[in-house]
């Protein structure tokens, strides 16, 4: 079955420090990338998506992510950041336009003042 | 980007009442609606795909006569919760694609807490 692995269940970062949370998926064919993140107490909102193109992808508030094909990977990363990047982060995946979203299982990023 | 609206964001039932949770999308349209169970420090489940005039779809384990998940209109879907247990309990959250869309991207509801007692 379809899976999408995230790897870090909870990380803790200063202020500028870099950012990278991973995620691997398991499905061989097309398929469409998403990150999202969901801050305390909001819903769910889409930071990026890759569909194709240039792998490496930017989206907003300075995130980034990159699809590897050979790895399955489609990590994200941010240079530096900040106190309001405390949150959590879902990697999901869809094959085709119209199937559902498959989810990670999150990555609560706190970060330190 | 396109709006999703629950309610209600919270609601708390004795245990054998049923309890309703709408789902809106605000300003477009969703023939698709999707229903999911998030559990603490675990991913978002996906519970049943809802398409406008048809009869859900479940995902495997979870029961259709328990949660009643209703679409009868593009910008209209509701989730009801029958003789809720304190086992039913969780944060549920909706999402919709737009009609029109073809990226695949989901829009997100607030989230509807249920605490059963």
């Amino acid at each position: 079955a379809q899976s999408v692995s995230q790897h870090n269940h909870h990380v803790i970062l200063s202020e500028a420090a870099s950012l990278e949370l991973g995620c691997n998926y398991s499905y061989g064919g097309t398929v469409n990338l998403f990150w999202y993140v969901q801050y305390p107490g909001q819903h769910l909102q889409l930071l990026l998506k890759y569909f194709s193109g240039d792998p490496l992808v930017k989206g907003i508030k300075g995130f980034e992510a990159e699809f590897i094909k050979s790895k399955f990977s489609f990590n994200l990363r941010k240079p530096s950041v900040q106190w309001s990047d405390t949150a959590e982060y879902f990697c999901a995946v869809n094959r085709g336009s119209q199937g559902n979203l498959i989810f990670g299982k999150g990555t609560k990023l706190s970060v330190k003042p | 980007g396109a709006v999703v609206s629950q309610h209600p964001s919270r609601v708390i039932c004795k245990s054998g009442t049923s309890v309703k949770i709408e789902c809106r999308s605000l300003d477009f349209q969703a023939t698709t609606m999707f229903w999911y169970r998030q559990f603490p420090k675990k991913s978002l489940m996906l519970m049943a795909t809802s398409n406008e005039g048809s009869k859900a779809t479940y995902e495997q384990g979870v029961e259709k006569d328990k949660f009643l998940i209703n679409h009868a209109s593009l910008t209209l879907s509701t989730l009801t919760v029958t003789s809720a247990h304190p086992e039913d309990s969780s944060f549920y959250i909706c999402s919709a694609r737009s009609s029109t869309g073809s990226t695949g991207e989901l829009f997100f509801g607030e989230g509807s807490r249920l605490t059963v007692l």
